[in-house]
């Protein structure tokens, strides 16, 4: 069955960086998109960008470009999303998400807590 | 790009049904069939429930329906139950290969 794993939260200060994987099993990694979604406390869900893990080819949402990076590596699976440049409103559960090339997000990640505090 | 517009609440009786909008534009949900439901539940992930404007996952209950008109999608619950209480967001692809969600609608089931 298609699985799609998070690393743990993360406490980070103000300006730090963060780095959240996502491990997949249960299917071919390369075969989908993976996209990365946030949801700060109490707020909606936030499109962050997407990834090739095939390609390694990117689209971010302009909200985020210059401050995200998001990469893969194919022998482990792994999908990583790296914010840098935290600020306390980054605070939020990061989320993974395979998607279908219909542009489902038809499999989520269990959610990582990034708290951005001094 | 602008998120999706939808309703923040909505409410209901056991049995009754009930209609969630999500409005748009032509850049993406009016331009494009490629618009997704999603149901979350306190603490939990988001769970697909509708793709492709108007079908259901594997498991996913026929009381969940989506349709769209214009540059407005709709999901609509029939037969609504206590365990339908949760938050519900559409998406939809974007023509600058993104993707969008709305704000999120509260459901409340009396």
């Amino acid at each position: 069955q298609v699985q799609l794993v998070q690393s743990g939260a993360e406490v980070k200060k103000p300006g730090a960086s963060v780095k959240v994987s996502c491990k997949a099993s249960g299917y071919t990694f390369t075969g989908y998109y993976m996209h990365w979604v946030r949801q700060a406390p109490g707020q909606g869900l936030e499109w962050m960008g997407r990834i090739n893990p095939n390609s390694g080819g990117t689209n971010y949402a302009q909200k985020f470009q210059g401050r995200v990076t998001m990469t893969r590596d194919t022998s482990i699976s792994t999908a990583y999303m790296e914010l840098s440049r935290l600020r306390s409103d980054d605070t939020a559960v990061y989320y993974c998400a395979r998607v279908t090339p219909e542009w489902e997000l038809d499999y989520w990640g269990q959610g990582t807590l990034v708290t951005v505090s001094s | 790009q602008s998120a999706l517009t939808q309703p923040a609440s909505v409410s209901g009786s056991p049995g009754q049904s009930i209609t969630i909008s999500c409005t748009g534009t032509s850049s993406d949900v009016g331009g494009y069939n490629y618009v997704s439901w999603y149901q979350q539940h306190p603490g939990k992930a988001p769970k697909l429930m509708i793709y492709e404007v108007s079908n259901r996952p594997s498991g996913v209950s026929n009381r969940f329906s989506g349709s769209k008109s214009g540059n407005t999608a709709s999901l609509t619950i029939s037969g609504l139950q206590a365990e339908d209480e949760a938050d519900y967001y559409c998406s939809s692809y974007t023509s600058s290969l993104h993707v969008v969600f709305g704000g999120g609608t509260k459901l409340t089931v009396l």
